[in-house]
């Protein structure tokens, strides 16, 4: 099955800073990379996605990158603000049952 | 949102006992899923529905049990409560048939086994 790996597990950053927190994955298959947000206590929430025909897509501060040869995809966070302190988790999937895995999560922390 | 509800919340219960965690969409979601949230794991998938009466095992399904009668309901039933089931649960839903436009989660039920 699909193998997804997040890295760093933890990053701590200056407010004003970049951040970017990297993804591999396994399944050549896997077509749609979405990206989570999950503040402390709260519920993890969709805030980028990308799919496997675009190769990088912007939104505000956040972009996502995904390069099919290497089976990698990263977040990027520009001018980092401390609500942007939570966890984030990466996410593949082909689109079958039980095709979508997660990343296990990387704490990020933005200090003021 | 309001659109996808958990409950309970929070609950404590003794090993051996039986526990249902509730799960309610008001979008009549064909796609609904339950992961659980563990420390260095990440979130694991449980069970999931692809519509009512259908339901199947995920990643970790061994001691739960699902059920969908309803489009709008996905209950978890953990049979025999042990305490390596001690974690935060997420129900989730979508609709897209191949999912491409990622879950929406509810607001997760921390279940404590003591």
């Amino acid at each position: 099955g699909e193998n997804v790996e997040q890295h760093p597990s933890t990053l701590s950053v200056q407010e004003g800073d970049s951040a970017v927190i990297k993804c591999t994955y396994s399944d050549s298959a896997s077509n749609y990379f979405p990206w989570y947000k999950q503040e402390l206590g709260k519920r993890p929430q969709l805030i980028i996605d990308i799919r496997s025909n675009v190769g990088e897509k912007k939104d505000q501060r956040i972009a996502v990158t995904l390069n099919k040869t290497a089976k990698h995809f990263s977040l990027h966070i520009t001018e980092t603000q401390p609500e942007d302190s939570a966890v984030y988790f990466c996410a593949a999937d082909s689109g079958g049952y039980q095709k979508v895995t997660f990343g296990t999560g990387t704490k990020l922390q933005v200090i003021p | 949102d309001a659109g996808i509800t958990q409950s309970p919340r929070y609950k404590i219960t003794e090993t051996g006992r039986q526990v249902t965690l509730m799960c309610h969409q008001t979008w009549s979601h064909s796609y609904m899923f339950w992961y659980r949230q563990d420390l260095g794991h990440g979130l694991r998938l449980i069970y999931y529905s692809a519509a009512a009466d259908i339901t199947d095992k995920g990643e970790v399904p061994d001691g739960y049990v699902v059920s969908r009668s309803k489009t709008e309901n996905f209950p978890l039933t953990l049979e025999s409560a042990t305490r390596s089931q001690t974690s935060v649960y997420f129900c989730a839903s979508t609709n897209v048939r191949d999912r491409a436009y990622g879950y929406t989660f509810g607001s997760g039920t921390r279940l404590t086994v003591v």
